[in-house]
């Protein structure tokens, strides 16, 4: 089955810089790899998504990168505001299932 | 607009008693259907999904049931709770199973004592 790993677990950024969380993953036949953002006590919410045919995509201040070849892709917060504290993560689709990272607890310094 | 409903918020059990855990979804037809369960600090676990009316997948051996009376109901349940049941449970929809976002309830937290 598919494997997902997730660095770093924790980051810890100043207000305004940026923030980088990285995967890997196993299966190959993944081709959906979505993000999502979960604060405390509540569920993920998806904040972007990349399918396999296409190598990066942004939303504002928000951008996916993918690499099949080796199998990573990343999540970039630019400008970051105390509102993106939270927990971050990954996913990548094999089949019907949606495989997830362990998370990162990313902390925006004011 | 799709919604998903997940209850309760939050459950305190004891140990050996029963459970049932309902999510439903409002605004589609035939969604596939997932539960997973979150452990404090950990990643996101796939425990069942449903494709259809009564079909249910099994991801992991454990002590815990799922089945779909109806098509946009989900239910996660347990004969007799283990303290090791205790964690975030989470329900999810999405509309193909192959190729695009999943979207989650508020989580039910359930402590078994």
């Amino acid at each position: 089955g598919e494997n997902v790993e997730q660095h770093p677990s924790t980051l810890s950024v100043q207000e305004g810089d940026s923030a980088v969380i990285k995967c890997t993953y196993s299966d190959s036949a993944s081709n959906y790899f979505p993000w999502y953002k979960q604060e405390l006590g509540k569920g993920p919410q998806l904040i972007i998504d990349i399918r396999s045919n296409v190598g990066e995509k942004k939303d504002q201040r928000i951008a996916v990168t993918l690499n099949k070849t080796a199998k990573h892709f990343s999540l970039h917060i630019t400008e970051t505001q105390p509102e993106d504290s939270a927990v971050y993560f990954c996913a990548a689709r094999s089949d019907y299932k949606l495989s997830f990272g362990a998370g990162t607890t990313v902390t925006v310094r004011a | 607009s799709q919604t998903i409903h997940q209850w309760p918020a939050t459950l305190v059990q004891p140990v050996g008693s029963p459970l049932s855990l309902e999510c439903t979804v409002e605004g589609t037809s035939n969604p596939n259907l997932y539960w997973y369960r979150q452990a404090a600090g950990r990643g996101l676990q796939l425990l069942f999904y449903s494709v259809g009316i009564g079909q249910i997948s099994s991801e992991v051996p454990q002590n815990l049931s799922a089945s779909r009376p109806q098509d946009r109901q989900f239910i996660l349940s347990s004969k007799k709770l283990l303290l090791s049941d205790s964690g975030f449970y989470l329900c999810a929809w999405s509309r193909d199973p192959m190729n695009t976002e999943a979207f989650f309830g508020q989580g039910t937290r359930l402590t078994v004592v």
